[in-house]
């Protein structure tokens, strides 16, 4: 167990609508990672949030959002969905927000777009 | 192009036998991370490596980082087949405070 709590394990939606993931990194931490993992692309770093604050982002879609609230809780929000957002979603944390922080990550959002 | 080719990808092996998992790049990377995933669940973290030739063990896996910070192995002695799993390589570059890239991974398996 990382001490990372991913919800929803599982979602199954249509294409256009819009979800809501959720994250909440181990006790301690302030930094959170968001990630997608697909067959064809692998793990993809998404975007990060240290202290509230966006520290790094990645290949984010506009269509894709998220914020870190104030109890350090994070959520992803993903909008007009396509059949190509199906994938899992990972969620982790570290300490600090800074370099070589050992990420330990959360088992995941498994969306399913039919 | 992959920014961190990982090779190979895919290792079917014995039990007992021994193998390495390459990471490679043309890019320097500050650090460089290990992880194991199982199906279901999310990466776990084996390792990080800061310094350039760094080797480090765990047990029967050894995981070294180049002497010039681009590639990276891990090498595992008399496999089991609970050492089954999906191998990650991540790296951070210098530039990118703590946004990893991975690898496209290894699927190893261990056949008892």
């Amino acid at each position: 167990d990382s001490g990372v709590t991913q919800t929803p394990k599982h979602l199954i939606t249509a294409t256009g609508q819009r979800v809501t993931l959720r994250c909440s990194p181990r006790s301690g931490d302030l930094s959170v990672y968001w990630y997608q993992q697909s067959l064809d692309q692998g793990l993809q770093f998404l975007i990060q949030y240290y202290n509230g604050e966006e520290r790094a982002k990645g290949n984010i879609l506009e269509r894709f959002s998220a914020q870190q609230f104030p109890d350090l809780h994070s959520e992803l929000n993903l909008s007009s969905l396509e059949l190509g957002d199906s994938a899992l979603y990972f969620c982790a944390s570290s300490v600090g927000g800074g370099s070589n922080q050992p990420q330990h990550f959360g088992d995941g959002t498994r969306l399913s777009i039919l | 192009t992959q920014l961190l080719e990982q090779s190979p990808q895919f290792l079917s092996i014995q039990e007992g036998e021994n193998l390495t998992v390459y990471c490679n790049s043309s890019s320097v990377f500050s650090s460089l991370q290990w992880y194991r995933q199982e199906p279901g669940e999310g990466p776990v973290l084996l390792v990080t490596v800061v310094t350039g030739g760094e080797v480090k063990k765990l047990k029967r896996l050894t995981f070294q980082f180049g002497d010039a910070r681009k590639d990276s192995s891990l090498h595992i002695t008399a496999a089991q087949p609970g050492d089954t799993g999906l191998y990650l390589c991540a790296g951070e570059l210098w530039t990118s405070y703590g946004k990893l890239t991975f690898g496209q991974g290894t699927i190893l398996t261990v056949h008892p």
